[in-house]
């Protein structure tokens, strides 16, 4: 059983930076895709963006301009930054593994708020 | 609006059959992609519960399965239990949106 578990601040302020990380204890994370999808209150699941163990991304084009997907793998962890917050950002944020464009296994997610 | 079109909500009683649609178009279902499913119990992550079109993981019982059909695809449970109730959600990819989408959601409720 593969686990992730995403970690960050709760609330962020509009116009700033949101950071996440997600560790993956016990699958090396190189190899598979690592994707980070969110979920606004009420709404279906909306696809971010993947990262290859190989540092390769793709991004939804929507966020294209506001993303970068990362990848340490010496802590196997990856993580996601998104500028410009603004309050339709707000949403649970999920990481997950990703095969052949599907997400098999997710973290538990992180409800992020956008507040002054 | 989703490019995934589902039915908002289904319901049925228990030990009854359903299903739950997802209506794509020629840029994603209809162009060959797959369609995978996930169950969302009330608070927690989705899970995956159907993929590549009728495959289920490990654990997931047999009642339920999954068709695909020109533009669209269906879950299908069987034997409904009180522990399906749960938001229901198909997911495929876009060629025209270059990127992974998901339907609106179908909440199941067990009467």
């Amino acid at each position: 059983q593969v686990q992730l578990q995403e970690s960050g601040p709760g609330l962020v302020k509009p116009s700033e930076t949101l950071s996440l990380t997600c560790t993956v204890p016990g699958d090396p994370i190189s190899s598979h895709y690592w994707s980070w999808i969110r979920q606004p209150p009420g709404r279906e699941p909306e696809w971010i963006g993947y990262i290859y163990y190989s540092g390769s991304t793709n991004y939804s084009p929507s966020l294209k301009s506001r993303v970068t997907i990362s990848l340490d793998t010496s802590k196997n962890q990856f993580s996601l930054r998104l500028k410009s917050m603004t309050a339709a950002d707000t949403a649970v944020y999920y990481c997950a593994r990703s095969i052949f464009l599907r997400f098999d296994y997710w973290g538990q997610g992180i409800l992020v708020t956008v507040s002054s | 609006q989703s490019v995934l079109t589902q039915p908002p909500s289904v319901s049925g009683a228990a030990g009854q059959r359903v299903t739950i649609s997802c209506t794509g178009g020629s840029s994603n279902i209809g162009a060959g992609f797959d369609v995978h499913w996930y169950q969302q119990l009330a608070g927690t992550a989705p899970k995956l519960l159907i993929y590549a079109n009728n495959n289920r993981p490990s654990g997931v019982p047999d009642r339920i399965s999954g068709s695909k059909s020109g533009t669209s695809a269906s879950l299908a449970i069987t034997g409904l239990q009180a522990e399906d109730e749960a938001d229901y959600y198909c997911q495929s990819y876009d060629t025209s949106l270059n990127g992974v989408i998901f339907g609106g959601g179908t909440k199941l409720t067990v009467l």
